[in-house]
């Protein structure tokens, strides 16, 4: 069965700085993997996919993600953060025709 | 719709108490999605349809639960004889055809508090 784990349930930035948050996922095979953004009271949004192709992959808002096969990770970047950028970020992971599955979750909080 | 519409937003409810909650997909989407979300944890998946039929309910905790998609739209997630444990904001998601690469569009989530 498939998993992601986010090994930091927060990160903290000064606004400007780059952002990354991190995401490995374990699964056999080629994976399709997504970024989620949580603001509060709100509903999960899609930020950006990994399907096949290129191992970098640009998103929403400026954010984007390098696929590395090898490390089997999937970390979400910017290079630099605002403000508003402050939320919940889910990565997420799924193979072939079985569900989505997310990781717990990284509060991510920008500091001006 | 412009988007995914779930209601109620909050439901408070006592132990014991059978609870309905609703999801009105993106229109045209023919996959349909629940999740729960608890505090402090990423989504677990529960059920999805695509069209009317359930095509992976293996999420479902115990038989307490059940959902239904009669007409390929609106769905309803059923939870009987409700306990504690499922308290939690109940996510609803639709996606466009049968493609396992499109994204999820998520709607805002039902809270349900049981006392």
């Amino acid at each position: 069965a498939q998993s992601v784990a986010q090994p930091e349930d927060q990160v903290n930035v000064a606004e400007g700085n780059p952002l990354t948050v991190k995401c490995t996922y374990s699964v056999s095979g080629n994976p399709y993997l997504f970024w989620y953004v949580q603001y509060p009271n709100r509903g999960l949004q899609f930020l950006l996919k990994y399907i096949t192709g290129d191992n970098l992959v640009k998103g929403s808002y400026g954010f984007e993600a390098e696929f590395n096969k090898s490390q089997t990770s999937f970390h979400l970047k910017k290079p630099s953060a605002l403000v508003s950028d402050s939320a919940l970020y889910f990565c997420a992971v799924r193979k072939g025709n079985t569900p989505l599955v997310f990781g717990k979750g990284t509060r991510l909080s920008v500091i001006a | 719709g412009a988007g995914v519409s779930q209601t109620p937003s909050n439901k408070v409810t006592e132990k014991g108490k059978y609870v309905e909650l609703r999801c009105d997909p993106i229109s045209g989407h023919t996959a349909l999605y629940w999740y729960r979300q608890s505090l402090g944890q990423g989504p677990e998946f529960l059920i999805y349809f695509q069209g009317t039929g359930a095509a992976d309910d293996s999420g479902l905790p115990n038989d307490r639960f059940f959902a239904v998609r009669p007409e390929g739209s609106v769905s309803t997630l059923k939870i009987q004889r409700t306990e504690r444990g499922d308290s939690a904001v109940y996510l609803c998601a639709s996606s466009a055809g049968t493609k396992n690469t499109g994204e999820l569009f998520f709607g805002e989530g039902s809270r349900l508090t049981v006392l």
